[in-house]
């Protein structure tokens, strides 16, 4: 049973627009989120993260976004830029078992010039 | 600095035979993680370690696996009497301290054949 999900498989956006990739979870035990890019032949990089007492956190052009009622979290990039083209992971994990990141399925962003 | 290595990065192996997948984490992160990554799924935790013991290996599939950190440094992870279900990318990751962000090697993709 996925615990994280992210249902698009795959995103296409125009260079300088906004890329809104979206992340949904059960598990109400979650309390840490965290959003990882992947580049083919590399391992994945932190990108950003947001804890449960928080609803927003920004970094540059990326901000990510946690509606704990509605247990879904997206990450904004504005403007898009043709290097963000990645996979991008939500990760989520547990106080207490902080070191074990529950990955959903990523996302494949393609960013044309 | 360097970053978190993993060799080999690829192994090719016939279904039954042993093998080992070192991991050598970034200088003086004192947590490493190993992950598995099959085709179009996120990475998915197998075990963690905080320096030489394995503080949390609920992730390991079946007792074919095992992994070591002898010094608290490199580990290797050992899968016996592989079969082919067990192809995968393997991802070792390390963190200064527990909980801390993770960063992610290369991986080693294992194919069993």
């Amino acid at each position: 049973d996925q615990q994280v999900k992210q249902n698009s498989p795959s995103l296409s956006v125009q260079e300088g627009r906004i890329s809104i990739l979206n992340c949904d979870y059960t598990n109400s035990m979650f309390d840490y989120f965290l959003w990882y890019k992947k580049y083919p032949a590399e391992g994945p990089t932190f990108l950003i993260s947001i804890s449960s007492i928080k609803d927003k956190n920004e970094d540059g052009r990326f901000t990510v976004f946690l509606n704990k009622s509605a247990k879904h979290l997206s990450l904004h990039i504005v403007p898009s830029q043709p290097g963000d083209s990645a996979v991008y992971f939500c990760a989520a994990s547990v106080e207490g078992s902080n070191y074990k990141l529950t990955f959903g399925k990523g996302t494949l962003l393609t960013v044309n010039p | 600095g360097a970053g978190v290595s993993q060799t080999p990065s690829n192994k090719v192996t016939e279904k039954g035979k042993y093998v080992e997948l070192r991991c050598d984490p970034i200088s003086g992160h004192t947590a490493l993680y190993w992950y598995r990554q099959s085709l179009g799924q996120g990475p998915e935790f197998l075990i963690y370690f905080q320096g030489t013991g394995a503080a949390d290996d609920s992730g390991l599939p079946n007792d074919r696996f095992f992994a070591v950190r002898p010094e608290g440094s490199v580990s290797t992870l050992k899968i016996q009497r592989t079969e082919r279900g067990d192809s995968a990318v393997y991802l070792c990751a390390s963190s200064l301290v527990s909980g801390a962000e993770q960063y992610f090697g290369p991986g080693t993709r294992l194919t069993v054949t």
